[in-house]
């Protein structure tokens, strides 16, 4: 089975804080993806990447930025946290762009 | 760009048959997926659709019609663990494939 971890499943953070959100698989799929998911809004794609240390924006990356060093790992960074980044942070993976993704448990990230 | 339209919520019997539906609009379509998402938990695959027609899979099934822009994902046999929110997403023609846009989700209810 495909399983994609993520770092923390609740996290508190103070405005202005640097935060990284970690995610992990371990089927070796080419793509990596990050949302956010809020009441009445759905999920919203962040960032997503198809290849180590390459990304391409999604819908709503304004505030944040990507990482993929590895293969297996894509890291979200919120460079100055704020409070309208309170969310539901999930990250997905999939084997190639016409396959399904695979989710992780999500991190609910709560900025004061 | 996409716009995507479900049912908020639904509410039907334990051993009955319900139908959710999903409308698109969209500037350019290469399939559609659907989700199953608990609460507190992680979408999970339940079935993609890219051509016309209906695709089974046990007491799910899920339709799609291209030139009405519309899908819909029948479960039969309801139970209790069917309780859950179940998300429609829409794959771009352009992209990459990787752009998924979601609706934001029909929350089931089965009752006794």
């Amino acid at each position: 089975d495909v399983k994609v971890t993520q770092s923390s499943r609740y996290l508190v953070k103070r405005t202005g804080e640097k935060v990284f959100l970690e995610c992990v698989q371990d089927m070796d799929h080419e793509n990596m993806f990050w949302y956010r998911q809020d009441p009445g809004l759905g999920l919203r794609l962040i960032y997503f990447s198809y290849d180590v240390k390459m990304k391409e924006k999604g819908d709503i990356p304004e505030g944040y930025s990507v990482s993929r060093e590895k293969k297996e790992r894509f890291s979200l960074i919120l460079e100055s946290a704020s409070t309208n980044q309170t969310s539901m942070y999930l990250c997905a993976s999939s084997r190639t762009s016409y396959n399904e993704q695979f989710f992780g448990p999500g991190t609910r990230l709560t900025v004061l | 760009g996409q716009n995507i339209d479900q049912p908020t919520e639904m509410t039907a019997t334990e051993g009955a048959i319900v139908q959710i539906n999903c409308t698109y609009q969209t500037s350019g379509f290469n399939g559609l997926f659907w989700y199953q998402q608990h609460a507190g938990e992680a979408p999970t695959f339940l079935s993609y659709n890219v051509l016309d027609g209906l695709e089974e899979k046990g007491r799910f099934s899920s339709f799609l019609s291209r030139s009405k822009g519309y899908s819909y994902l029948l479960l039969k046999e309801l139970q209790m663990k069917d309780s859950a929110s179940y998300l429609c997403a829409v794959r771009p023609l352009t992209g990459g494939g990787n752009k998924l846009t979601f609706g934001t989700g029909t929350q089931l209810k089965v009752e006794l």
